[in-house]
């Protein structure tokens, strides 16, 4: 059983629908818990970083992690064109080496 | 502005020639990452490094080798490149401040 679990996609919505990714864990000591944005041709490049559960808001990007049930989500609000790319999760444990496990990533299409 | 830098972007070669990317940061962060990412599937931990000097093997077993002379450059070696080895490259790095990783473009790598 993989450690991080995401679905592949791809999602396709319309420009301004509201977009909701999620990720399931496996591994109660993860800590940290991050989205990456990657495009096309391009290295990831980290969007949201969360510390335990609770909400982190950055402007129409929303992390919501729920450690109780091991689920984390990624909200985008009014999503746009440019935001089509894939989304990979990530985490890792609070102590020892910094370690990150990545989801396999979501691809997201976003039509005008 | 990426502040970590990979080279070749692209890359075609022979099966069973020697191959070095490159893999430069000018961030300071002590330490440095290698993974390989497939599509549709998840970034897999090759090598990384505490530091100079400090090098070790990541998850998934690798046949490339690694140096860490400079804290600022980490290049990664096939001896023998094989149609095996094809897949992308990507470099990425961490600071005892940093939140998440930073990334490189990557290297997509054929070997033909």
């Amino acid at each position: 059983q993989k450690e991080v679990e995401q679905d592949p996609g791809p999602l396709s919505v319309p420009e301004g629908a509201i977009v909701s990714l999620n990720c399931t864990y496996s591994n109660s000591a993860f800590q940290y818990f991050m989205w990456y944005r990657q495009y096309s041709r391009k290295g990831p490049e980290l969007l949201m970083y969360t510390y335990s559960s609770g909400n982190k808001e950055d402007g129409r990007f929303t992390a919501q992690v729920d450690k109780s049930s091991k689920y984390i989500s990624l909200f985008i609000r009014d999503s746009q064109p440019s935001d089509s790319a894939t989304y990979l999760c990530a985490m890792r444990r609070n102590t020892g080496f910094q370690k990150l496990v990545f989801g396999t990533g979501t691809r997201l299409l976003v039509s005008p | 502005e990426a502040d970590i830098y990979q080279t070749p972007r692209y890359l075609v070669i022979g099966t069973g020639k020697k191959i070095t990317l490159e893999c430069s940061q000018t961030m300071g962060h002590d330490k440095m990452y290698w993974y390989q990412q497939d599509p549709g599937m998840e970034l897999h931990l090759i090598h990384y490094s505490y530091g100079v000097n400090s090098t070790e093997k990541g998850d998934l077993s690798s046949e490339s080798t690694v140096s860490r002379i400079r804290t600022e450059h980490f290049p990664l070696t096939l001896e023998s490149a094989r149609p095996s080895h094809t897949s992308q490259y990507l470099c990425a790095s961490s600071g005892i401040s940093s939140r998440g990783y930073t990334f490189g473009s990557g290297t997509r790598l054929t070997v033909v």
